[in-house]
């Protein structure tokens, strides 16, 4: 069964940093991009951005708002992908949800984890 | 960036109605559209892919459309447990994005 398992979210003041762990099982982890979304309380999902796989070059794609802050990274000999968010923000509140892709149509995020809430506050 | 914008924000019909959503991109995209469905409190649970692609054990009454810049999301008979946010998420160009959401509420 495939799974993903999201964690290291909780309280941070802004200004401060935070990482979050995805770890995956149940499928070839390096065969996969993975992607990092979120969700502010009561709002919409934002894709955040991605990693690819290492014969794709393993390298991020962000989304404007955390570009410069953010750095997402992998280690898949421990199946696990990072994001690191630095310089937060109130404004970056919310559930972080971790899902993968590959080339294919058919498995772009077909698979999410449960989610790590963060919250950014003084 | 391609912005994706979803019709209506908001609606509400009853068990049994035909519902559909609309999805534009503010270019071409193809069929790199992807259709989710979310439940308060729960993780999106992905319903179309490729535009028109049912996600396995997702119920037939659900279905895709479109291609470029316009696609639909029709359920043919709305059910109770359909009540839930909807949207749909383009993988083009990046930045990849999401359409604001389609809350659907039963009469």
């Amino acid at each position: 069964e495939v799974q993903l398992v999201e964690s290291g979210g909780g309280l941070v003041q802004p200004g401060r940093s935070l990482r979050l762990s995805c770890t995956g099982s149940g499928f070839n982890f390096g065969d996969y991009a993975i992607n990092w979304l979120r969700q502010a309380p009561g709002k919409g999902l934002e894709w955040v951005g991605f990693i690819r796989s290492r014969d794709y070059g393993g390298t991020p794609e962000y989304a404007a708002s955390v570009k410069g802050r953010f750095t997402i990274s992998r280690e898949d000999s421990e199946t696990t992908a990072y994001l690191q968010m630095n310089s937060l923000k109130i404004e970056d509140t919310g559930v972080y949800y971790c899902s993968r892709s590959r080339i294919t149509v058919s498995s772009r995020l077909d698979n999410w984890g449960q989610g790590t809430l963060v919250t950014v506050s003084s | 960036d391609i912005q994706m914008t979803q019709s209506p924000s908001a609606m509400s019909a009853s068990v049994g109605d035909r519902v559909t959503i609309t999805c534009r991109a503010s270019q071409d995209i193809s069929n790199y559209l992807v259709w989710f469905q979310q439940k308060p409190g729960t993780v999106p649970k992905r319903l179309i892919y490729g535009a028109s692609s049912l996600e396995s054990g997702v119920p037939s009454r659900f279905s895709g459309s479109g291609s470029g810049t316009e696609f639909t999301l029709t359920i043919s008979s709305l059910q109770p447990e359909d009540s839930a946010t909807y949207y749909c998420f383009h993988h083009d160009s990046y930045p990849w994005t999401f359409g604001e959401g389609t809350k659907v509420e039963i009469k």
